[in-house]
């Protein structure tokens, strides 16, 4: 069981539509994350926020646009994307580790988009 | 950079068999290394972790031991089931001083266990 839940679980969408992809976690945690996670290639870190500021982005086309209104809650607006963007977009969470702690992610189940 | 590269497979055995998934790293600092299992149409769980070297992470009967001198954190099974089948993914963070960071995983090891 996992305190990290993504909606939907599956999105088809057009070219010119749209979307966003929401992600909350329950876990008590300051820091959030998205990933993608197409065939054949390794998870891409897309955007990091630790304590609800952006600390990362990934080289990732302006087609996606994260938002993070507090700690718990992640979106990914989605907007004029390309058939190529079909992917499992995966959500995840830790708490924002000190010099002596590791940084353990907690995943939700992904989000299945497909783009037509 | 960063990486981590492991076997892709598919792997396939047979159940009761021995497992080793390989896996060795790249990284300028001194990462924390994990192993994630995906279950097919789930997200990822951590299985196990292993934060400095000789360290052994350990779970539901898989290990893998921290080796700095050869850059590996190899997973082991001494006897698989069908439910191990899955997707596993050798991963790693080298924050080096705190902070949030993304991990560098591997590409996953795609694993079939028959009965």
């Amino acid at each position: 069981e996992t305190g990290v839940t993504q909606t939907p679980r599956h999105l088809v969408m057009g070219m010119t539509n749209k979307k966003s992809l929401k992600c909350e976690q329950h876990l008590g945690h300051n820091a959030m994350y998205w990933y993608k996670q197409s065939a054949k290639k390794p998870l891409e870190l897309m955007f990091v926020y630790s304590l609800e500021e952006r600390v990362e982005n990934n080289s990732v086309p302006s087609r996606f646009s994260p938002e993070c209104p507090n700690s718990s809650h992640l979106f990914l607006h989605l907007h004029t994307l390309q058939p190529e963007d079909s992917a499992l977009y995966l959500c995840a969470s830790s708490q924002e580790p000190d010099r002596l702690s590791y940084n353990e992610q907690f995943f939700g189940p992904g989000t299945r988009l497909t783009v037509l | 950079g960063d990486s981590v590269t492991q076997m892709e497979g598919p792997v396939t055995l047979s159940e009761e068999a021995f497992l080793t998934i390989n896996c060795t790293y790249t990284a300028t600092g001194y990462p924390s290394l994990f192993w994630y299992v995906q279950y097919p149409g789930e997200g990822l769980q951590l299985l196990l972790k292993a934060t400095k070297a000789d360290d052994k992470g350990s779970n539901k009967g898989f290990e893998a031991t921290y080796r700095k001198e050869t850059t590996s954190f190899h997973l082991e099974k001494g006897s698989v089931q069908v439910s191990d089948s899955a997707v596993y993914f050798c991963a790693l963070s080298d924050r080096g001083g705190g902070g949030a960071d993304g991990l560098t995983f591997g590409k996953g090891t795609h694993l079939i266990i028959q009965p």
